[in-house]
């Protein structure tokens, strides 16, 4: 079964800086897709970004971009020049290429963005 | 296009109480899956429903139940309720199970069990 671990509970930041969240995971396929969801206290989930295990580049969103390492299975998101419309708690999650309806989240990190 | 609805938003009912929340996938998708999310326990995987078949089911005991209707519309059921269902139940729609990068929540329905 695939798991997927966030170390970091809270977390905190100033605005207009950057930070790293964390986010590792473990699989033994080889076909699967990694997302990043944002969830504001209004509880609404958004996805913030998606990586397809095949592709060598690291996705980008904006300010938003991730460090993907296959090797060592790390997923980490880098929110660069962080704005209080930031501040949420952020869940990692996996999902199967071929159990594509089911995805399997990391127990989230709350990000506090500093004025 | 309206995005992912669930009704009710929020319940509130009784130990041993049934309860049935709706889930309305964007139009066109017709894959919803279901999660449950809860302070100790996370976000976890209910079951997902395509083309009225349940295709993946979590691991959680037979009193949660889902279904699918031919317009895609998404039901589940719990009956029995315990304390500890008190969660928020989150519904996600996609358009084809095989679009994996396309997933879309709703806000979700936030039940109370007392």
């Amino acid at each position: 079964a695939q798991t997927v671990t966030q170390s970091q509970p809270e977390m905190s930041v100033q605005e207009a800086e950057t930070v790293t969240l964390s986010c590792t995971y473990d699989t033994s396929e080889s076909d699967y897709y990694l997302f990043w969801y944002k969830q504001p206290p209004s509880r609404q989930m958004i996805l913030v970004i998606r990586q397809e295990a095949y592709k060598q580049q690291n996705a980008t969103e904006n300010r938003f971009s991730v460090n993907f390492q296959k090797a060592a299975k790390s997923f980490s998101l880098k929110i660069s020049d962080s704005q209080l419309g930031d501040a949420a708690m952020y869940f990692c999650a996996y999902r199967s290429g071929a159990n594509a309806g089911k995805s399997t989240f990391g127990d989230g990190t709350t990000l506090t963005v500093k004025p | 296009k309206a995005g992912v609805t669930q009704t009710p938003r929020y319940l509130i009912k009784t130990r041993g109480q049934q309860v049935t929340l709706s889930c309305s996938p964007i139009s066109g998708h017709r894959s919803v899956s279901w999660y449950q999310q809860t302070p100790g326990q996370g976000l976890q995987f209910l079951f997902e429903y395509f083309s009225e078949t349940q295709r993946n089911k979590g691991n959680f005991p037979g009193r949660f139940s889902g279904r699918q209707f031919s317009n895609s519309r998404s039901e589940m059921n719990v009956s029995t309720l315990e304390l500890g269902d008190s969660a928020l139940y989150l519904c996600a729609s996609s358009l084809e199970v095989s679009s994996p990068l396309k997933q879309y929540f709703g806000p979700g329905t936030r039940l109370t069990v007392l």
